[in-house]
């Protein structure tokens, strides 16, 4: 089945510096999507991308759908403590799929 | 707007009590529901989805089971808590197969 390789894993960065964070597959997505979750909580999307080259923007968060559909990053600018997480990608192929596929997450840390 | 609500938000079983996890979805109509596990190690696992009442489609073998009632009502099940049905679970819905899912925020379940 398809699989998605998230890097990194882990991350400790001081408040105010940017994060990057990227997800590749061996196969295509139709749709890639970003979500963050809160320790006890669900995930909560963040960005969804629908189309190859697509570059998106929610505030200080940007994500690009990459031209072979094989892979999207995300990137925080000028990160603050509540930025703290885990921080999901997921490819989608739509149409008679219905399911995602997820990276295993990065765990982001924000020293104040 | 849409909401999705999961109750109980945790719960403490003992082994081989029986199990219901109820999820309902708000402000729309047929959606497609899914039930996921995540373990401590942070993946989502696909457990069940549904496209319509009375439609289930399991991912996995297991101990645990699906239903849906009614359009908005997916329900996880279990008749024997096993030690290893610990974890996360979420509920998710989607509006139709090529929008993204929005989650729940989870019953933590605990196998004693």
């Amino acid at each position: 089945g398809q699989q998605l390789n998230q890097s990194p894993q882990s991350m400790f960065i001081q408040e105010g510096e940017d994060v990057s964070m990227n997800c590749t597959s061996s196969s295509i997505f139709n749709t890639w999507l970003w979500y963050k979750q809160d320790p006890g909580e669900g995930p909560v999307l963040l960005i969804a991308l629908y189309k190859a080259g697509e570059l998106t923007s929610n505030g200080r968060l940007t994500a690009q759908f990459g031209i072979t559909r094989k892979d999207s990053f995300l990137n925080i600018s000028a990160s603050i403590p509540s930025d703290v997480g885990i921080y999901f990608c997921a490819g989608q192929l739509g149409g008679s799929n219905y399911k995602l596929t997820f990276g295993k997450g990065t765990l982001l840390t924000v020293n104040p | 707007s849409q909401t999705i609500h999961q109750w109980p938000a945790t719960l403490v079983q003992p082994v081989g009590s029986p199990l219901s996890l109820e999820c309902t979805v708000e402000g729309t109509s047929n959606p497609n529901l899914y039930w996921y596990r995540q373990a401590a190690g942070r993946g989502l696992q696909l457990l069940f989805y549904s496209v319509g009442i009375g439609q289930i489609s399991s991912e996995v073998p297991q101990n645990l089971s699906a239903s849906r009632p009614q359009d908005r009502q997916f329900i996880l099940s279990s008749k024997k808590l096993l030690l290893s049905d610990s974890g996360f679970y979420l509920c998710a819905w989607q509006g139709n197969r090529d929008q993204p899912q929005h989650f729940g925020d989870g019953t933590r379940l605990s196998i004693l």
